[in-house]
């Protein structure tokens, strides 16, 4: 079990470029979480899916950000344009119906 | 939305001390609730999900308590050593969204050796 895999590990890019995170879940879960770590707010839920299904994206900042699972072993994050204050950590997370979250090891974003 | 807290923000113990930290959450239309803990440079990794008022769980020296009724939990931890130095998380889940959790601020653990 390769666990939960993100790419890239660190993406740097300039104010207003596009940028795509991607997430790999465990094979067989059926639950994926975005979720992005700042100082001020901590762990803050973006988006999940259920079955590639989004069940709830309220935590979406806003029209910038987007996020798909076009199958049960894909998803990706996009942000555009991005800007400064998009600067985190972004974790993918998956799990099995109620079981705990398995996190990936998250993309460190910095949009100078 | 469920709004989670947890205290102490951050907590510096010796090497061997017994310390415990505090998540408070709504009471009103619970389902689980999980903590996690996290390492400096690492991911979140899962320690414990609770459901039932009541309940108690134990790995190793780490343990948890849960009332559903008031709304809190409690994380022990017994003869603290340097390698339990992390954020220790707690995330609820409920409002018939059993699968959403939103995560507390954390209690920072150091143990000095």
């Amino acid at each position: 079990d390769a666990g939960v895999i993100q790419s890239p590990r660190h993406e740097v890019t300039e104010m207003g470029q596009e940028v795509t995170l991607r997430c790999k879940p465990i094979s067989g879960h059926d639950y994926l979480f975005w979720y992005r770590q700042t100082m001020m707010r901590g762990l803050e839920l973006l988006i999940y899916f259920n079955n590639n299904v989004p069940i709830d994206d309220s935590g979406m900042p806003e029209d910038r950000f987007s996020a798909k699972m076009p199958n049960a072993s894909f998803s990706t994050l996009k942000i555009q344009p991005s800007e400064p204050r998009d600067s985190a950590v972004y974790f993918c997370a998956s799990s099995f119906g109620e079981s705990p979250l398995h996190f990936g090891n998250g993309t460190r974003l910095t949009v100078t | 939305i469920l709004n989670v807290e947890q205290s102490p923000q951050s907590l510096h113990v010796q090497e061997g001390d017994s310390t415990n930290f505090t998540c408070s959450f709504p009471s009103s239309n619970f389902y689980a609730l999980h903590w996690y803990r996290w390492e400096t440079a690492k991911s979140p990794e899962a320690l414990f999900v609770m459901t039932l008022n009541g309940d108690e769980k134990k790995k190793g020296r780490i343990s948890a308590t849960l009332n559903t009724k008031e709304g809190y939990s409690y994380l022990y931890i017994k003869g603290s050593q340097p390698e339990d130095s992390a954020t220790y998380l707690c995330a609820p889940s409920g409002g018939g969204a059993t699968n959403k959790l939103i995560f507390g601020t954390g209690t920072l653990l150091a143990v000095q050796p």
